[in-house]
């Protein structure tokens, strides 16, 4: 069975303060997906980063980075610097090849970010 | 714009009757995909489509709900008698390799 979990519910912090969001996921396929998705109060999901299970290289866009494990089975989401306008909802979601590549969803961390 | 959209945004109606949603994909787009998503939940897997092959629909999707996607362009959902649990965001993916580009979503709200 494919999961994703996230236990972190909410994360609060002030602007300016580093935030780590977990996920950890589930799967028994060697070739497999990850993502990090937002979810702003208006309710778009916005697409941040897909990883393939193959290339286990950290990522960093901005102030965005990614440290993927698959010792660990992690995928866990840093914002540096946060802002306000971060503040969101933040889902780690998983697909594979068996499962018709559907996304399997983590229940989400709600990021608040206090001015 | 080319995102994917959907239709309307927001419906609501009253239990027992029917409604109909529908997706535009991005067009270069084969893979089609419904979820559905509830408040403080992440979004829940409904169905999929291969072009206008519907593939996989997960047991979520009573006999109440129908979805469509003829000649592999748009989609519709269709939700018959609806139910007060039936309220949710009703969203939908589009993508080409492995990457889903979701639409703005269509709430549904039954009285």
């Amino acid at each position: 069975a494919q999961k994703v979990t996230q236990a972190q519910t909410e994360i609060s912090v002030v602007e300016k303060e580093d935030v780590t969001l977990d996920c950890v996921y589930e799967t028994r396929d060697t070739t497999y997906y990850l993502f990090w998705y937002k979810q702003p109060p208006s309710g778009e999901l916005v697409f941040l980063i897909r990883r393939n299970s193959f290339d286990e290289q950290n990522e960093i866009s901005g102030r965005y980075s990614w440290n993927f494990q698959k010792s660990t089975s992690s995928f866990n989401f840093t914002i540096t610097a946060s802002q306000v306008v971060d503040s969101a909802v933040y889902f780690c979601a998983l697909s594979a090849f068996d499962s018709n590549y559907q996304l399997i969803w983590g229940a989400g961390t709600k990021l608040i970010i206090k001015p | 714009d080319t995102g994917v959209s959907q239709n309307p945004r927001h419906k609501i109606t009253k239990r027992g009757q029917n409604v109909t949603f529908r997706c535009d994909p991005i067009s270069e787009h084969n893979r089609l995909y419904w979820y559905r998503q509830t408040l403080g939940q992440g979004p829940e897997f409904l169905t999929y489509f291969q072009n206008e092959a519907q593939l996989e629909k997960s047991r979520l999707l009573s006999d109440r709900f129908s979805a469509e996607r003829p000649k592999g362009s748009f989609s519709t959902l269709e939700i018959q008698r609806t139910e007060q649990g039936d309220s949710a965001m009703y969203l939908c993916a589009s993508s080409y390799a492995n990457e889903q580009f979701f639409g703005p979503g269509t709430r549904l709200t039954v009285l």
